[in-house]
């Protein structure tokens, strides 16, 4: 079946600091990859997506490349904020399965990040 | 609305009581989703309609989660006979129905205790 992994957390960082948030995959197909971040209080937001291999996605700082070889969607953002203190959590949607791909999506466990100033 | 509504925000519901959660999707959304999400964890789906047709329910847990979307727009999540491992946070997505898995958007959930 499909699966993500997550690297484990909580991750604490000093603002300004590089972030990197591991993440692998198992997949059955062709899988669409994405990055949710929840903030405290507010529902699941997409943050970024790659659909498919060598795509990177970006949004706000943060990127992540769809490696097909390592099975991989790492986040990655070069300095980071207070403000981007959240849960984040990497998901897979397979992009085509016969035409019953409807969008349903595998998360991983999430990562809590605090950003201290 | 600008955006998935969920109710309650908060429930607390004492063992074996029945509990209903209520999803307001954005209109005209085609695709709405549930999701359940323990402390700790991230969102496993629960289920999946398209307009009023429940076309999965795959990963509903027991026969005591029944799911229904009568017109094609409100959802309810109905659990009956509440257990403590129901206590969770009640995710509802819609959708346009693009392909891919894009075009999402999220309720702020449910926090469901069961005491």
């Amino acid at each position: 079946g499909n699966s993500v992994t997550q690297m484990e957390g909580p991750v604490t960082l000093s603002e300004e600091a590089f972030l990197t948030i591991n993440c692998t995959y198992t997949a059955t197909g062709y899988p669409s990859l994405f990055w949710y971040v929840q903030y405290p209080g507010e529902g699941l937001q997409l943050l970024l997506k790659a659909t498919k291999a060598d795509d990177k996605g970006s949004n706000k700082g943060f990127e992540a490349t769809y490696r097909k070889e390592t099975t991989s969607f790492h986040l990655e953002k070069g300095s980071v904020q207070v403000s981007d203190s959240a849960v984040y959590f990497c998901a897979l949607t397979l992009a085509n399965a016969g035409g019953t791909s409807y969008g349903k999506l595998t998360f991983g466990q999430g990562t809590i990040l605090t950003v201290h100033p | 609305g600008a955006g998935v509504s969920q109710s309650p925000r908060y429930k607390v519901a004492k063992r074996g009581q029945d509990v209903a959660l209520r999803c307001d999707p954005i209109s005209g959304h085609v695709s709405l989703f549930w999701y359940q999400q323990a402390l700790g964890q991230g969102p496993e789906f629960l289920t999946y309609f398209q307009n009023e047709a429940q076309l999965d329910k795959s990963g509903l847990p027991s026969d005591r989660f029944f799911a229904e979307r009568p017109e094609g727009s409100v959802s309810t999540l109905k659990i009956q006979r509440t257990q403590q491992e129901d206590s969770a946070v009640y995710l509802c997505a819609s959708s346009s129905g693009q392909p891919g898995g894009v075009g999402y958007t999220f309720g702020s959930g449910t926090r469901l205790t069961v005491v």
